[in-house]
């Protein structure tokens, strides 16, 4: 499989503040995404985003495919954002290779 | 149903014993995958399933793993002879058509726990 290294793995923010969370691959993935996993372990996809650019209110996503990373930004933090996040990718067309994830902590 | 459904959310067995998990996909939807999701780690992918065959198990760990889906809808996991080391949060998630393109809709998982 392909190796996903994810950093920070931890990272605590002050509510209000913005960040950015990285992940790089070992290898060319196909149907990169982004997934955050809540307290309670419900898994959420924010973002499928093979490549370029895409915005989702307080949450954007770009991914370099040539260069093998992504990035994840989250402006104007909220508690409602902790947890972990993830991204994912795959080889062929089908399964999912996961990092280990940036666990995020918003303090109010 | 509205989503994926898995039962029971949690399950203690003793080592040696046989478990079954269940999951019950978004409804229509005919690809469904199993991930095992251990403490602190990403979920790691076990099987995937379009329609009622496997199409790829080459996750599974070892034969005491075992999934069926004999009508192409409800997914049962099988574990025989459980070992500690089978503790994990065991995700299933199921999306329109192959492909992880096609979005995938996670449950909120099964924790199983062998003492």
């Amino acid at each position: 499989g392909i190796q996903v290294e994810q950093s920070p793995p931890d990272l605590i923010l002050q509510e209000g503040a913005n960040s950015t969370l990285r992940c790089n691959f070992s290898d060319s993935v196909n149907n990169l995404q982004w997934f955050h996993q809540n307290p309670w372990g419900q898994l959420i996809n924010l973002f499928y985003i093979p490549s370029g650019t895409k915005q989702n209110g307080r949450l954007s996503a770009t991914t370099v495919a040539t260069e093998r990373y992504s990035l994840l930004y989250i402006s104007s933090s909220q508690t409602t954002d902790s947890g972990v996040y993830f991204c994912a990718g795959t080889l062929g067309a089908n399964n999912l290779f996961f990092g280990t994830g940036t666990r995020l902590t918003v303090i109010p | 149903g509205a989503g994926v459904s898995q039962t029971p959310s949690n399950k203690v067995t003793e080592k040696g014993k046989y478990v079954e998990l269940r999951c019950d996909p978004i409804s229509g939807h005919t690809a469904l995958y199993w991930y095992r999701q251990s403490l602190g780690q990403g979920p790691e992918f076990l099987i995937y399933f379009q329609g009622t065959g496997a199409a790829d198990d080459s996750g599974l760990p070892n034969d005491r793993f075992f999934a069926v889906r004999p009508e192409g809808s409800v997914s049962t996991l099988k574990i025989q002879r459980t070992e500690r080391g089978d503790s994990a949060v065991y995700l299933c998630a199921s999306s329109l058509n192959r492909g992880a393109a096609y979005g995938y809709t996670f449950g909120s998982g099964t924790r199983l726990t062998v003492v």
